[in-house]
């Protein structure tokens, strides 16, 4: 039971070029989450999805898209990377409302510098 | 005005001491409030899941709320340098949202030297 995983660990984009951010849940969760964590801001929510194939914008969803094309996996796209995106993101998972656990277990982060 | 605030320090305190961390929130419809802790490089976890006011402990950690003041605490006793982290206060509604939605407090940086 691997929990929530993501790749990369790490990586470095020039201003302009895309990339894609996978999260993968093996705990059956219905619910998953992006989040994007900067000094003296806490952790703010880009967007999420309550079950597969639905996604939707949370707190800062400006310059990323998601899809959920499979209940265990949740992708992050930067179409075109900008400086103000130099962050480290984080994705989480639970069960949906309602049940016992609604605990969100978060992945170990993926660093991105945009330069 | 964020929704939940959080005194991001940094807090050092010698091995053994009592550690006190604090929060306030401004939503009243907060009824649930957690704590997370996050070590260096590495996701939150889940320490403490606290339902409307009233204490809750666990072993050397007690959370406590105080929703007629909307004040969150974490009380860590006989801290240990492994206790050396950041921690960040969350919260969330009862109701009103399809999801679990948090709000996440800045996180305050702890550190516990020997």
């Amino acid at each position: 039971n691997a929990g929530v995983t993501q790749t990369p660990k790490f990586r470095v984009l020039k201003t302009g070029q895309s990339m894609t951010l996978l999260c993968a849940q093996d705990m059956n969760h219905e619910y998953m989450y992006w989040y994007r964590q900067d000094p003296g801001m806490g952790l703010r929510l880009i967007h999420y999805s309550v079950g597969e194939g639905t996604t939707a914008k949370g707190e800062v969803p400006d310059g990323y898209n998601v899809s959920r094309l499979k209940k265990q996996n949740f992708l992050l796209g930067l179409e075109s990377a900008a400086p103000s995106q130099t962050s480290v993101y984080f994705c989480a998972s639970s069960y949906q409302k309602g049940k016992l656990d609604e605990t969100q277990y978060f992945g170990p982060g993926t660093r991105l510098l945009v330069l | 005005q964020k929704e939940v605030e959080q005194d991001p320090g940094p807090l050092s305190v010698p091995e053994g001491a009592i550690v006190s961390l604090n929060c306030t929130y401004s939503n009243s419809a907060f009824q649930y409030f957690m704590w997370y802790r996050q070590y260096s490089r590495k996701g939150p976890e889940l320490l403490m899941y606290t339902y409307s006011s009233g204490n809750k402990e666990d072993g050397r950690f007690t959370a406590q709320v105080d929703k007629s003041s909307k004040y969150i605490s974490l009380f860590i006793r006989d801290s240990q340098p492994s206790d050396s982290a950041t921690y960040l206060c969350a919260a969330q509604n009862a109701g009103g949202t399809s999801y679990g939605k948090l709000t996440f407090g800045q996180g305050t940086i702890l550190t516990v030297h020997p």
